[in-house]
């Protein structure tokens, strides 16, 4: 079955650190794959998406991400955070995707502090 | 272009009760699929709906039940509330030449 893994449920760095979120994912074709973020209180919100060709994906927010089929990874990096990032990330893949059977597979999210 | 909406953005409901959402897709698309999010986890897959009829459905009692419209609006009803249904409740759509947007959610207390 497929699955979405976030080793970290709970990561602090520093204001001005560099942060990278982990994502590993259990899909047998090549997957859709989705970082989205979660403030207190709010809904989801996209940050970016890997549907095919290059590898690296640029966000919003100053995000990127790196696709490596080879690791099954999707892992989330920001040079330099700030301390607005400080939310709930979810990392997802999508079953089926372009389908009538398409459904969204999320991992349980990791939680990111941000010290000033 | 409006995205997915949905309505009502928060409700309380009191144990026993019943409760309807309601979600517009975004323009063009055709499928809904609702999740469940609880406290401190990932968004769970409830059901979804496709040309008005039940398509998949994830591991959720006959409680919670939908329904799509043939403007491809749709509703999920969640019978005899338990506390463990609080939660915030978002609505997704897509189609086959587009992938899946996720509304603002409903964030529903149960009492």
């Amino acid at each position: 079955a497929q699955s979405v893994t976030q080793p970290d449920i709970h990561i602090t760095v520093s204001e001005g650190a560099s942060l990278e979120l982990r994502c590993n994912y259990s899909y047998g074709a090549t997957p859709y794959l989705f970082w989205y973020v979660q403030s207190p209180g709010q809904g989801l919100q996209l940050l970016l998406k890997y549907f095919s060709g290059d590898t690296l994906v640029q966000g919003i927010k100053g995000f990127e991400a790196e696709f490596k089929r080879s690791q099954s990874s999707f892992n989330l990096r920001k040079p330099s955070v700030h301390w607005s990032d400080a939310a709930e990330y979810f990392c997802a893949v999508v079953h089926e995707p372009k389908t009538s059977y398409d459904k969204v597979i999320f991992g349980p999210g990791t939680s990111l502090s941000v010290i000033p | 272009d409006a995205g997915v909406t949905q309505s009502p953005t928060h409700l309380i409901k009191t144990r026993g009760q019943q409760v309807t959402l309601r979600c517009s897709p975004k323009s063009g698309h055709d499928t809904v699929s609702w999740y469940q999010q609880a406290l401190g986890q990932g968004p769970q897959f409830i059901f979804q709906y496709y040309e008005e009829e039940e398509r998949q459905r994830g591991n959720f009692p006959d409680r919670f039940s939908g329904h799509q419209f043939p403007n491809y609006s749709s509703e999920l009803n969640v019978n005899a509330l338990l506390l463990g249904d609080s939660a915030l409740y978002l609505c997704a759509s897509s189609t086959l030449r587009d992938t899946i947007y996720f509304g603002e959610g409903s964030w529903l207390t149960v009492v």
